[in-house]
């Protein structure tokens, strides 16, 4: 069975810094990922995807993840953090679209 | 498109009643999502559909839940009956062919008293 796994309840980090949310997946076959925000009282909205090609990827809002076939990881990064990026970050393996727990990023000025 | 549409977005409903939550997908996806979404137990897979076939049940917790999806436009999910324990916020999300992102609803908050 496709899964994600998100070991981190909780990421702090200072706005301006770099910032890292962490998923690592298990998938037979070639994996399809996704990394998506949750702001209170919302629905999900989609930051960003990987099927195939470049290991980087780039998404919204300044986000990008990096594939990392060896290590099974699809890490969510931003060079700068920004306090509105304080929000529930989930990532998610297709096509069945199933979720991680959810990783609640509190940036603070 | 007016994106994934829920309806109703709260319902307040006593123990024992049946509730029955609805969503439209986009036009022209032919997956659809249903999702359970509790502090405790975060966002849960419930069931999946494509073009209006159910592919996987086994997120739904008891048989008290059923869903359906009639046609590509419309799918409902059904508690009978509903216990304290189904509040949460129910989420339907659709996703087209090529695997473009999933497109979430606006959820339908459950609260069963």
């Amino acid at each position: 069975a496709q899964s994600v796994a998100q070991p981190e309840d909780q990421v702090n980090v200072a706005e301006g810094n770099p910032l890292t949310v962490k998923c690592t997946y298990s998938v037979s076959g070639n994996p399809y990922l996704f990394w998506y925000v949750q702001y209170p009282n919302r629905g999900l909205q989609f930051l960003l995807k990987y099927i195939t090609g470049d290991n980087l990827v780039k998404g919204s809002y300044g986000f990008e993840a990096e594939f990392n076939k060896s290590q099974t990881s699809f890490h969510l990064k931003k060079p700068s953090a920004l306090v509105s990026d304080s929000a529930l970050y989930f990532c998610a393996v297709g096509p069945d679209m199933r979720f991680g727990a959810g990783t609640r990023l509190t940036v603070k000025p | 498109d007016a994106g994934v549409i829920q309806s109703p977005r709260h319902e307040v409903t006593e123990m024992g009643q049946e509730v029955t939550l609805r969503c439209k997908p986009i036009s022209g996806h032919d997956y659809l999502f249903w999702y359970r979404q509790t502090m405790m137990r975060g966002l849960e897979l419930l069931i999946y559909f494509n073009n209006n076939v159910p592919i996987d049940d086994s997120g739904m917790p008891e048989d008290r839940f059923s869903a359906k999806m009639p046609n590509a436009s419309f799918s409902t999910l059904k508690i009978q009956p509903s216990e304290p324990r189904d509040s949460a916020v129910y989420f339907c999300a659709s996703l087209g062919v090529g695997l473009t992102e999933a497109f979430f609803g606006q959820g339908t908050r459950l609260t069963v008293v």
